[in-house]
C-alpha cells in the first residue's frame, strides 16, 4: 500500500487569493501522478497526468509541478474564484494502481 | 457521449444483507476500477477488472467480489454488509488498464 498524503486537509481564501497545497508520495517505483478536482455531487473530474520529475503542467488558472526525487507535487490555482470551490485529490500510480491522497477541501469566498 | 454511469445512486441496506451496484464503462474503455471513499477518506482501491477478470485487488476481505460482462459492464457485490461498509463506491474506466481514468458520479450506500 502506497501512503500518498495531502495538505492541507482544508483552505479557505478570499476570492482573487492564489494558494497551493500539496500531495506527498513515495519516490520509489514511481509511475505517474493524477490531479482531480472533485466537486460535491459530481464525478472526479480529471485535471493533470504527470509523469517526469520536473512535468509543470498548466489549464488556465490551474498549474502543477512533480518532483519524483522527492516524491512531491505542487497544485497552484492564480486568482481563485468561488467557481474553483472544490476538493482537489491527487494519486499516485504504482504497479498500475491508483493510491489516492484524502484530498484538499478549497473553498473560495466571493 | 455517454461518461462512466453508475446504479443505483443511493441505497440503503440493514447489515446482514447483500447489495450489488452496477458501473457501464465510458464509451471505448474496457478496463473498470471500484473505489471505497469512507467519509472523510480518499478513495481506496478495491479491484480492477479486465477482459472479464479481476487483475488486481486491493486490501478488502472477500465479502466484496465482482464481476465484468462481455460488455465491459461491472457490478460489485457485498455480502454480509457491515455498518463500516457504509461509504461512497465509486467506478472509474480506462482503456487496456491504462491511466486516463473516467470516474462515475458514484453509488452512495448506507448501511443501518
Amino acid at each position: 500500500i502506497l501512503n500518498v498524503e495531502q495538505s492541507p486537509q482544508s483552505l479557505h481564501v478570499q476570492e482573487g487569493d492564489s494558494t497551493n497545497f500539496t500531495c506527498s508520495f513515495p519516490s520509489s517505483n514511481f509511475y505517474a501522478l493524477h490531479w482531480y478536482r472533485w466537486e460535491t455531487a459530481k464525478s472526479p473530474e480529471a485535471l493533470f497526468v504527470m509523469t517526469l520529475n520536473g512535468d509543470e503542467k498548466k489549464k488556465g488558472r490551474i498549474s502543477a509541478t512533480l518532483n519524483t526525487k522527492e516524491g512531491y507535487s505542487y497544485l497552484y490555482i492564480k486568482g481563485s474564484q468561488p467557481e474553483d470551490s472544490a476538493t482537489y485529490l491527487c494519486a499516485a500510480i504504482n504497479f498500475n494502481k491508483f493510491y489516492f491522497g484524502s484530498g484538499t477541501k478549497l473553498n473560495v469566498k466571493p | 457521449d455517454a461518461g462512466v454511469t453508475q446504479s443505483p445512486t443511493h441505497l440503503i441496506k440493514t447489515r446482514g444483507q447483500q447489495v450489488t451496484l452496477r458501473c457501464s464503462p465510458k464509451s471505448g474503455h474496457d478496463t473498470v476500477s471500484w473505489y471505497q471513499q469512507a467519509l472523510g477518506q480518499g478513495p481506496q482501491f478495491i479491484f480492477q477488472y479486465y477482459e472479464e477478470e479481476e487483475r488486481q485487488r486491493g486490501n478488502f476481505p472477500d465479502r466484496f467480489s465482482g464481476h465484468q460482462f462481455p460488455n465491459y459492464s461491472s457490478e460489485l457485490n457485498v455480502n454480509a454488509l457491515l455498518l463500516g461498509d457504509s461509504a461512497l463506491y465509486l467506478c472509474a474506466s480506462s482503456f487496456q488498464q491504462n491511466y486516463g481514468y473516467t470516474f462515475g458520479s458514484g453509488t452512495r450506500l448506507t448501511v443501518v
